[in-house]
């Protein structure tokens, strides 16, 4: 079946140490979206992409990073993870234009 | 910018019951589209149903339908004979032009047995 699907499902970092996050997806879609979720809370966009066009939001900090190398494949770095960090993480793909987004299940990032 | 708001952070319904949830957003656009997604406990996120905001004919998916009001610019969903799958949090989503996806706040819904 098409899908997204994101790697690990939980992934554990040292404070500090950088980390990366994956998302894949099978559908095609121009548009792929990193969200950041913390408990109880709406889904926080970081930052997406239209094709190899990267658009991030203004209050995203510098220590988020995307990597988009072909359609396929998504990537999310953090370069310094600080213990407000630790969320879950939320990659999306859409089609152009007015379509609805497609979920993976989610990373949920640990900092210790 | 636009900014969606979902008034009700928690709702409780009987099973078999309605319950209906509440969005307003606000946007300079005239071509965009609504969505409610709900996210279970186990986190996926799912698309529930989608409206297209030139359609006047409010969007309807088996159990659940909307209520858009463009004008007002609110956008209420409606989940009849509520089952107890239907337990989740439930986001209002805006897009237009620019493919930047917007949420909502959520609202927590229970169904109670």
């Amino acid at each position: 079946d098409a899908m997204v699907i994101q790697n690990p499902r939980y992934q554990v970092t040292q404070f500090g140490k950088p980390v990366t996050l994956s998302c894949s997806q099978t559908l095609n879609h121009n548009v792929m979206y990193w969200y950041q979720q913390k408990s109880s809370q709406a889904p926080k966009l970081l930052f997406h992409y239209y094709d190899k066009d990267f658009n991030n939001e203004a209050d995203t900090p510098d220590n988020f990073q995307s990597r988009r190398p072909n359609t396929s494949f998504c990537f999310l770095d953090i370069r310094s993870p600080g213990l407000g960090d630790a969320a879950m993480y939320l990659c999306a793909t859409s089609g152009d234009g007015y379509t609805e987004a497609f979920f993976g299940q989610g990373t949920r990032l640990t900092v210790v | 910018a636009q900014t969606v708001t979902q008034s009700q952070p928690e709702m409780s319904v009987q099973e078999a019951e309605t319950v209906t949830l509440s969005c307003t957003y606000d946007t300079s656009e005239n071509n965009y589209y609504l969505f409610w997604y709900k996210q279970p406990p186990s986190r996926q996120m799912i698309l529930v149903i989608r409206q297209e905001a030139y359609k006047q004919q409010n969007a309807t998916e088996n159990r659940f339908s909307v209520n858009f009001q463009k004008a007002a610019k609110s956008f209420s969903l409606k989940i009849s004979d509520s089952q107890l799958g239907d337990t989740a949090m439930y986001f209002c989503a805006f897009k237009a032009a620019g493919n930047k996806l917007t949420f909502g706040g959520g609202t927590r819904v229970l169904v109670k047995p």
